[in-house]
């Protein structure tokens, strides 16, 4: 069983959607990341959090420690939100991150 | 500021060939990271490094070296080139804390095949 699960693999909505990737993982961790990776291929860093929720535009990130489960919400989806997102956790101690799969998103016109 | 820049962004070897990959960060960072990217998979470490002059195992590191003269210069080499190794690579950086998580900033890859 890989440490860091996301779900789902691959989404496809219309724009304005609401749309939610879950993350789970089953390590100790310090912290989580979200990152999102374009179809061009660069990796950009979205959210580094360790408890409770950010936001930062039309991205809302949530973690829940105790059930070890964190969120990625895009409101009012926009066909230029495609991209892969990944989650990762940093492990506890270490400056190392374990990567999950990757949640391919798809925003249709 | 250029970020992270990694070189070449594309490159085709033949099995057997050595070839040399370049990360170069402009940040002043203590931490560098080498990763590959396949299909279906996520990102895997490779080799890292918590300051100049140091190097460690990631999770996949066999096949690979990787040195670290230059604080701002992380280079993985590949000795031998097998075609388990046609992969895209990342390079990325970040600040060293401790041991404390920080964002790590990515470059934009190097997508290589071994034939």
């Amino acid at each position: 069983k890989n440490e860091v699960e996301q779900s789902p693999q691959n989404l496809t909505a219309q724009e304005g959607e609401f749309i939610t990737i879950n993350c789970s993982y089953s390590v100790g961790i310090s912290a989580l990341h979200w990152l999102q990776q374009h179809p061009g291929g660069g990796i950009v860093s979205l959210f580094m959090l360790s408890s409770g929720k950010k936001k930062h535009g039309r991205l809302i990130a949530t973690i829940n420690i105790q059930e070890k489960h964190s969120s990625l919400h895009i409101t009012a989806s926009h066909p230029r939100d495609s991209a892969v997102y990944i989650c990762a956790v940093g492990i506890q101690g270490a400056q190392k991150l374990v990567f999950g799969q990757g949640t391919r998103l798809t925003i249709n016109p | 500021n250029a970020g992270v820049t990694q070189t070449p962004k594309f490159r085709v070897l033949k099995t057997g060939q050595s070839m040399t990959l370049l990360c170069a960060q402009d940040m002043n960072h203590e931490y560098m990271y080498w990763y590959r990217q396949d299909p279906g998979m996520g990102l895997r470490l490779i080799h890292y490094s918590v300051g100049e002059g140091t190097t460690a195992k990631g999770e996949v590191p066999d096949g690979y070296n990787v040195s670290r003269l230059k604080k701002q210069n992380f280079l993985l080499g590949l000795e031998s080139a097998a075609p388990s190794q046609t992969s895209v690579y990342f390079c990325a950086s970040s600040y060293g804390s401790r041991g404390r998580n920080q964002p790590q900033h990515f470059g934009d890859g190097t997508r290589l095949s071994i034939l």
